[in-house]
């Protein structure tokens, strides 16, 4: 058990629908990461937050936002949803930016 | 962002010492060099991070020449639980976490 927390674990949804995924991290943890994972895929680097303030974008959708809480946990929001955007998507926290990062289980998404 | 380049696949059998090297040419004076292991449908996790020379923990060893452009993990007596995708990154305090294709390792019996 990484400490990373991610809810829900599976989700099944329609095309053009909205959804939200959310990430507690890890006690203590600052920075929050977000990567995209379709099948057989690599890691695609979304967007990080550190201390509720974006700090670096990936390769992020515009019909993708995401955003870290007060209280540093972080959701992810995916709008419009399209077949394509079926992928396990990961959050990861760590303590500074970039210092040992520790991953969720994840969230399977898929879109019918 | 320093690139990196390990090779895409590596074989082995139970029992043998694994060793993949990682190719970072432009690594940064600030840069440290992790990696991690994935297996399927799972997030990665963290094995080990250098910055020079050799660092041993109970999972791995890491060797990085003193020109650092280059490292190697080393997986001492592999079993058939070591198969899964081996990531190098470099990374730093300011950069984003990137990760690559990463090489996927396959343990026979």
């Amino acid at each position: 058990d990484s400490g990373v927390t991610q809810t829900p674990k599976h989700l099944i949804t329609a095309t053009g629908q909205r959804v939200t995924l959310r990430c507690s991290p890890r006690s203590g943890d600052l920075s929050v990461y977000w990567y995209q994972q379709s099948l057989d895929q690599g890691l695609q680097f979304l967007i990080q937050y550190y201390n509720g303030e974006e700090r670096a974008k990936g390769n992020i959708l515009e019909r993708f936002s995401a955003q870290q809480f007060p209280d540093l946990h972080s959701e992810l929001n995916l709008s419009s949803l399209e077949l394509g955007d079926s992928a396990l998507y990961f959050c990861a926290s760590s303590v500074l930016k970039n210092t040992e990062a520790f991953f969720g289980q994840g969230t399977r998404l898929t879109v019918v | 962002l320093a690139k990196t380049t390990q090779p895409i696949s590596m074989d082995s059998y139970e029992g043998q010492e694994v060793n993949i090297t990682c190719s970072h040419n432009n690594i940064a004076t600030n840069d440290y060099i992790t990696w991690y292991q994935q297996f399927p449908s799972q997030g990665p996790r963290f094995i080990i991070q250098g910055y020079k020379t050799k660092v041993t923990n109970e999972v791995a060893s890491l060797f990085i020449p003193a020109d650092r452009k280059s490292s190697t993990l080393s997986l001492p007596r592999v079993s058939l639980s070591d198969t899964a995708v081996y990531y190098c990154l470099v990374v730093n305090n300011t950069d984003k976490l990137i990760f690559g294709t990463g090489t996927r390792l396959q343990v026979f019996p």
